[in-house]
């Protein structure tokens, strides 16, 4: 079973970056035809896709948020990982990551993890 | 930039009552539409994707349909645990969602 596990900070300064890590389990990250993804989802809003990762390091990012995010992956750690700078009270959400199938859907989806940016 | 409206917002509904939800696209889509259920605290699960097809897992009593612009979810009897908020979604697009609420 296909398993993603997100990590990393709850709390986040203003000004800082926002580093989180998505462990996955049940499938290498490695093999083809995925498209691992990171996602939000505001206070009592919608989804927002942030971008994702291929195996092979090729990136797609949201271009509203293009300037701020880094996605990066380690296949030998079955890990990606998202990087989000210069963090604002706006980028308080839950961060979820989550698999891109080989079709246009997302099918996995980590449990997500509330980050919050305060001083 | 696709848009995905999505309506109603709120749907009260009784428990074994059928649920439409609709899901309207600013421009014709390739039929890749999905749909998610998610419950209060809880990540999306997919439920619906090419616009009919579900998910595995995915009870019969939810189903999709649609083409073009136009996409619907359908939950013909809906059960207790059906009460939660339902997204659509097509590439990176989402829709803004539609909660089914207990009448």
């Amino acid at each position: 079973q296909v398993q993603l596990q997100e990590s990393g900070p709850g709390l986040v300064k203003p000004s800082q970056t926002l580093s989180l890590t998505c462990t996955v389990s049940g499938v290498s990250i490695s093999r083809g035809n995925h498209y691992w993804s990171w996602i939000r989802q505001h206070p009592e809003k919608g989804l927002e896709w942030i971008g994702y990762i291929y195996y092979s390091g090729s990136t797609y990012y949201n271009p509203s948020l293009k300037s701020r995010v880094i996605i990066s992956i380690d296949t030998s750690e079955n890990q990606f990982s998202l990087n989000l700078s210069s963090m604002t009270a706006a980028d308080t959400a839950v961060y979820y990551c989550a698999r891109r199938g080989s079709g246009n859907h997302f099918d996995f989806w980590g449990r997500g993890t509330l980050v919050t940016v305060s001083s | 930039e696709i848009v995905l409206t999505q309506s109603p917002a709120t749907l009260s509904l009784s428990p074994g009552e059928r649920a439409t939800l609709s899901c309207k696209a600013s421009q014709t889509l390739s039929r890749h539409l999905a749909w998610y259920q998610q419950k209060p605290a809880q990540a999306p699960r997919l439920l619906i994707y090419d616009a009919s097809s579900r998910a595995t897992g995915i009870p019969a009593r939810f189903s999709g349909s649609g083409s073009g612009t136009d996409f619907t979810l359908t939950i013909s009897s809906l059960e207790p645990e059906d009460f939660a908020v339902y997204f659509c979604q097509e590439g990176v697009t989402f829709g803004g969602g539609t909660k089914v609420e207990i009448k």
